[in-house]
């Protein structure tokens, strides 16, 4: 599988700034995602990070609060804008990988190491 | 909307014990079946993936589908200690740029 990492592994934040968290893989990749989990809960899908157009939201996420990059197969990024308290989660990327020569491909996903983002 | 349900837990066996985790999803559609351990504090870990009605065993480990009752399962045999995290359930339907929904998880305590 592949190597992923994310950067910063953490941050503490004021409400209304905004962060950039970035997501590094080693080999080239396909699919990424953005993924958030929120304290005691499981993963939710903020969106699939296309390289070379726009990303692709899920219901209740925007760009204009989360407005993701893919300059290239390798690499995304996530930005949290205007934060406030309830921004306050563990966000992770995700990429997908093709493997097996078998009857399907298998689609699996790898996870990054995640980000703890803490918003005062 | 698509549905991804589990027991919370927390489920407490007790070591060399089999541990049981359940999930039950709503889209008939889905595919493709994913099982994750989630250590706190870290990230999900894939240990299984299934795709067929059946069985499919790695080490202590089996992972069971049932297509027709909308059904996957987890099977530890031989618990340990170590075992002890979150197991969460993801299932999605394989098309291009495939998007998993994941269950609540499944919080196991192995107990010495």
């Amino acid at each position: 599988s592949a190597v992923i990492s994310q950067k910063p592994s953490r941050d503490i934040c004021q409400r209304g700034t905004s962060l950039t968290i970035q997501c590094q893989v080693d080999s080239q990749v396909t699919m990424m995602f953005w993924y958030r989990q929120q304290p005691g809960q499981s993963l939710t899908l903020i969106a699939t990070a296309n390289q070379g157009s726009e990303a692709t939201y899920e219901s209740g996420f925007v760009i204009d609060k989360f407005p993701i990059s893919r300059p290239n197969l390798t690499f995304s990024t996530l930005t949290v804008s205007n934060m406030s308290p309830e921004d306050s989660s563990i966000y992770l990327c995700s990429v997908e990988g093709a493997s097996g020569a078998r009857r399907y491909v298998s689609y699996e996903q790898f996870f990054g190491p995640g980000t703890r983002l803490t918003v005062l | 909307q698509k549905e991804v349900e589990q027991n919370s837990g927390p489920l407490s066996v007790p070591e060399g014990a089999i541990a049981s985790l359940n999930c039950t999803y709503s889209d008939r559609g889905s595919q493709s079946f994913f099982w994750y351990r989630q250590y706190s504090g870290k990230s999900p870990e894939l240990i299984m993936s299934i795709y067929s009605n059946g069985d499919k065993e790695d080490g202590r480990f089996t992972a069971q589908l049932n297509k027709a009752s909308q059904y996957v399962s987890l099977l530890i045999r031989d618990s340990q200690p170590s075992d002890s995290a979150t197991y969460l359930c993801a299932v999605a339907t394989i098309n291009y740029g495939q998007n998993f929904v994941f269950g609540p998880g499944t919080r196991l305590s192995v107990l010495p």
